[in-house]
C-alpha cells in the first residue's frame, strides 16, 4: 500500500521566517512530486512539482527531492501570512493516481 | 491550462434524497477522472476513478451502490450520492489527470450537507 506521510502540524512561524514542510513516501517507484496548497473548503492548487533529485526554486518556493531518502520537502522563505494553508504533498508514480499525504496545517502570524 | 469546472459548489439536502454531482472538463478531452472526499481537517481520499464508457473502479470501503458514478462522455463525469445520510456530509473534489508527469486538475469541489 502506498503511503504518504506528513507531520499534521499546526507549524507556527512568524512572518519573514522560513516555513519548513516535510514528507515521507513508501513507493521507492514514484516518479512525480507535488506540493498543493489548500485553504479551508477549497480545492488544492499547485504550488510545485519535482521530479529529479535535489533542489527546484520558483520564488519563495524551494522543494527538495531526495529519491534513495524517499523524502520530499517544501521551504517557504519570507512567509506571509497569506500562506496560512495546509499544504499536501502528493506523489505519483507512472499513469497512476496521486497518493496525498495527510497535509501539514501551517500558521504564519503576523 | 487545463481546467476542470465542478457543479454545484455547495448542496444541502435531507436525509434520504439523492445528490448528483457534475464534474467536467472544460477544454480537453478526459478519459479518466477520480473522485476525492475529503473530511474537515482530513486529507484527500480516493474514492473511485471514473472511466469514460465503462464501469467506475472503486476503492476498498467505498460503497459502489450508494456512490454512483457514470462517465458518459469524454467530458463528463457524474458522482450521484443515493440516500445520502449525515454521514456522507462531506467535501468531494473531482480531477483529471495531466499527462504522465504533470499534475492533475481539480474542480472546485462540492460542500454536501445532508440534514
Amino acid at each position: 500500500q502506498k503511503e504518504v506521510e506528513q507531520n499534521s502540524g499546526p507549524l507556527s512561524v512568524p512572518e519573514g521566517a522560513i516555513a519548513s514542510l516535510n514528507c515521507t513516501y513508501s513507493d521507492r517507484g514514484s516518479q512525480s512530486f507535488f506540493w498543493y496548497r489548500q485553504y479551508s473548503g477549497k480545492s488544492p492548487e499547485l504550488i510545485m512539482s519535482i521530479y529529479s533529485n535535489g533542489d527546484k526554486e520558483d520564488g519563495r518556493f524551494t522543494a527538495q527531492l531526495n529519491k534513495a531518502s524517499q523524502y520530499v520537502s517544501l521551504l517557504i522563505r519570507d512567509s506571509q501570512p497569506s500562506d496560512s494553508a495546509t499544504y499536501l504533498c502528493a506523489v505519483k508514480g507512472g499513469y497512476s493516481t496521486l497518493t496525498f499525504g495527510k497535509g501539514t496545517m501551517l500558521l504564519v502570524s503576523p | 491550462g487545463a481546467v476542470v469546472s465542478q457543479h454545484p459548489s455547495r448542496v444541502i439536502c435531507k436525509s434520504g434524497t439523492s445528490v448528483k454531482i457534475e464534474c467536467r472538463s472544460l477544454d480537453f478531452q478526459a478519459t479518466t477522472m477520480f473522485w476525492y472526499r475529503q473530511f474537515p481537517k482530513k486529507s484527500l481520499m480516493l474514492m473511485a476513478t471514473s472511466n469514460e464508457g465503462s464501469k467506475a473502479t472503486y476503492e476498498q470501503g467505498v460503497e459502489k451502490d450508494k456512490f454512483l458514478i457514470n462517465h458518459a462522455s469524454l467530458t463528463l463525469s457524474t458522482l450521484t450520492v443515493t440516500s445520502a445520510h449525515p454521514e456522507d456530509s462531506s467535501f468531494y473534489i473531482c480531477s483529471a489527470p495531466g499527462k504522465l508527469r504533470t499534475e492533475a486538475f481539480f474542480g472546485q469541489g462540492t460542500r454536501l450537507t445532508v440534514v
